[in-house]
């Protein structure tokens, strides 16, 4: 089991900007490959980013694309997502994960507020 | 980008055995394998089985996956109540670049 724990979540307003982190334990957290997955109340699971262990490449759906940007700090055993011009629909709690490795943090709330 | 398709909902007796399905294409659960993910309300997912339909250290041998072409399955073999729970299967698609999730399975245990 590898902790991850997520923060940076909260209230923010429609049009506004966020930034999520999420940091591991351990180190070797520049072998993850990391996501960003969210979960609208009541709703199933919704990728919304992926970047590869150097974090050269990124990889967004059409949802994000443009608005959310991905990227991670090994040295700091960290990954980010900066959100901008957030609305109603990005409201969810946001797990970082290596996903097909098993590794999920406990996930953050954010609410948007129009 | 279209997601991976699973039942919405599945109901079986206690101790009978559950099959979930998940279906994709060649691109993604044909070519890339599928993990499949438990998840309590109110509770971060937890993979049980991997793309290469290993299960992880701690997961009990009940769970087992599967892939036949483009469909994918979970085998829970003598369901207990606590294995009533939403079911997810992930695959990473590789013509579009991009993770798809099946919509969820609820299993209920009767």
């Amino acid at each position: 089991e590898v902790p991850l724990v997520e923060s940076g979540g909260g209230l923010v307003q429609s049009g506004g900007s966020l930034r999520l982190s999420c940091t591991a334990s351990t180190s070797y957290f520049w072998t993850f490959w990391m996501t960003w997955v969210r979960q609208a109340p009541g709703k199933g699971l919704e990728w919304v980013a992926s970047t590869n262990q150097d974090g050269g490449q990124r990889f967004y759906p059409d949802s994000a694309k443009g608005r959310f940007t991905i990227s991670r700090d090994n040295a700091k055993r960290s990954l980010y997502l900066q959100m901008s011009s957030v609305m109603s629909e990005d409201t969810a709690v946001y797990y970082c994960a290596d996903l097909f490795a098993g590794f999920w943090g406990q996930g953050t709330v954010v609410a948007v507020s129009s | 980008q279209a997601g991976l398709t699973q039942p919405p909902s599945l109901s079986k007796d206690l101790g009978q055995t559950a099959t979930l399905i998940c279906t994709g294409g060649s691109s993604n659960v044909g070519h890339e394998g599928v993990g499949w993910l438990q998840q309590y309300q109110g509770h971060p997912p937890k993979l049980l089985s991997d793309r290469d339909n290993r299960r992880p250290s701690g997961i009990s041998d009940r769970f087992s996956a599967s892939t036949s072409g483009n469909t994918a399955s979970l085998t829970i073999t003598g369901l207990r109540p606590e294995d009533e729970a939403d079911y997810y299967c992930a695959a990473w698609d590789t013509s579009v670049n991009a993770m798809l999730f099946g919509g969820g399975t609820k299993l209920t245990v009767l």
